[in-house]
């Protein structure tokens, strides 16, 4: 089965660019979760949908981040404009309706902003 | 405080040692507690999940969760080079609904030294 696919794998830009990371969450779940890691705070939860509904974005940073889900099988995390502090690895995640699932994560997308 | 707390290490250990891996918490919420993997450069992967205090074994891997003392730990025995990797511990209040929403620790990197 596939996993969780994000892409791209890596993004370097100068900052004040637009930057866009895409999720394709695994066929079937109904959540997806996107997540930021630093080594200072760790992986932090941003924003997360339910059946393509944004639940909880209180862990968007700023208005410079959105998210959206259009469709059950794409997502977008967009942050326009970059910054060097929204340097980090962005995970994305998905989950089953099932309660108990695990979260599965993507392998992230390693962003650098210049 | 945070949260969750966990030692970022890091840890070394010679091959065959036994391991373990710790996290408080200070909320009396969390009912579900879980354990990923993250090797480097890849998103993490679920080891271990548990629902309020006991024991949970699962082939070398041991997690055990005390609620009156707000205390996690992960016990690997028998370690091997293939479990060098960073640690995170993990926790959620609900079990399902749409609120899956995690928060984990800021991650325990091990190296086990062949």
């Amino acid at each position: 089965d596939a996993g969780v696919i994000q892409s791209p794998r890596h993004e370097v830009t100068e900052m004040g660019q637009e930057v866009t990371l895409r999720c394709k969450p695994i066929s079937g779940h109904n959540s997806l979760f996107w997540y930021r890691q630093t080594m200072m705070r760790g992986l932090e939860l941003l924003i997360y949908f339910n059946n393509n509904v944004p639940i909880d974005d209180s862990g968007m940073p700023e208005d410079r981040f959105s998210a959206k889900m259009p469709n059950a099988s794409f997502s977008t995390l967009k942050i326009q404009p970059s910054e060097p502090r929204d340097s980090a690895v962005y995970f994305c995640a998905s989950i089953g309706a099932t309660g108990g699932q695990p979260q599965h994560f993507g392998d992230g997308t390693r962003l650098s902003i210049l | 405080q945070k949260e969750v707390e966990q030692d970022p290490g890091p840890l070394s250990v010679p091959e065959g040692a036994i391991v373990s891996l710790n996290c408080t918490y200070s909320n009396s919420a969390f009912q579900y507690f879980m354990w990923y993997r993250q090797y480097s450069r890849k998103g993490p992967e679920l080891l271990m999940y548990t629902y309020s205090s006991g024991n949970k074994e699962d082939g070398r891997f041991t997690a055990q969760v005390d609620k009156s003392s707000k205390y996690i730990s992960l016990f690997i025995r028998d370690s091997q080079p293939s479990d060098s990797a960073t640690y995170l511990c993990a926790m959620r209040k609900n079990s399902g609904g749409s609120n899956y929403k995690l928060t984990f620790g800021k991650g325990t990197l091990l190296t086990v030294n062949p």
